[in-house]
């Protein structure tokens, strides 16, 4: 089985810091990785998909980057609206879909 | 724009089976590039994939789910169904329905929140 971790498991900052989280595959997962921000009671928001690419319609203050094993989702500035927990998921042929197991960022 | 959500019971007995539905608006789930797919999130615990299911109607179970798992299509309804069968506490949870495209969920219903117990 592949594994994801999400590092950190949470995270305290301020309006306008920039803001780094990482995931960590256990195997080479090339760059089938996207990025959620969940938000209780709201449907789960597609942020960023193959590693570094925006979805339509995601503030450009969101970034993804990596590849193989280890990839970095960042927040450039980061606003109030950006209260969240923040998971990633990967793709592979053996495992389909797997999440990491999130972090949760406070402002 | 497609829409989903999810509909069924919030509280189901343990050992009983629990069947939701996903009913897609604003679109069509023919078409063989989507997997029409639940997640769950369990209380305290990051998201889990259950399944995906093609228009072709091939499906896709996790490993750990799929002796109790089941996932149809209608077609005609714009609807996809999930059946899990013998229901345990470790099954309460909040379920999702979504498309995926390109290995990606991009659109989410809000989830329906589903607890077991007697």
């Amino acid at each position: 089985d592949i594994h994801l971790t999400q590092s950190p498991s949470s995270l305290s900052a301020s309006v306008g810091d920039r803001v780094t989280i990482t995931c960590r595959a256990s195997q080479n997962i090339s760059i089938w990785l996207a990025w959620y921000q969940l938000k209780p009671g709201k449907a789960p928001n597609l942020l960023i998909y193959k590693a570094s690419t925006l979805h339509r319609g995601v503030p450009s203050r969101f970034s993804g980057s990596g590849s193989d094993t280890e990839f970095t989702l960042t927040i450039s500035s980061l606003q109030p609206d950006d209260s969240a927990t923040y998971s990633c998921q990967l793709y592979s042929s053996f495992a389909l879909f797997t999440f990491g197991p999130g972090t949760k960022v406070d402002i | 724009q497609v829409q989903l959500q999810e509909s069924g019971p919030g509280l189901v007995k343990p050992s009983q089976a629990l069947s939701l539905t996903c009913t897609v608006s604003g679109g069509s789930i023919i078409g063989g590039i989507y997997a029409w797919s639940w997640i769950r999130q369990r209380p305290g615990k990051g998201l889990e994939w259950i399944g995906s299911i093609y228009y072709s109607g091939t499906t896709y179970y996790s490993p750990s789910l799929r002796s109790r798992l089941t996932i149809s299509m209608d077609t005609w309804k714009t609807q996809f169904s999930v059946t899990l069968n013998s229901l345990t506490a470790a099954d309460t949870a909040v379920y999702y329905c979504a498309r995926a495209v390109n290995h990606t969920f991009d659109i989410w219903g809000q989830g329906t929140t589903v607890t077991v117990s007697s």
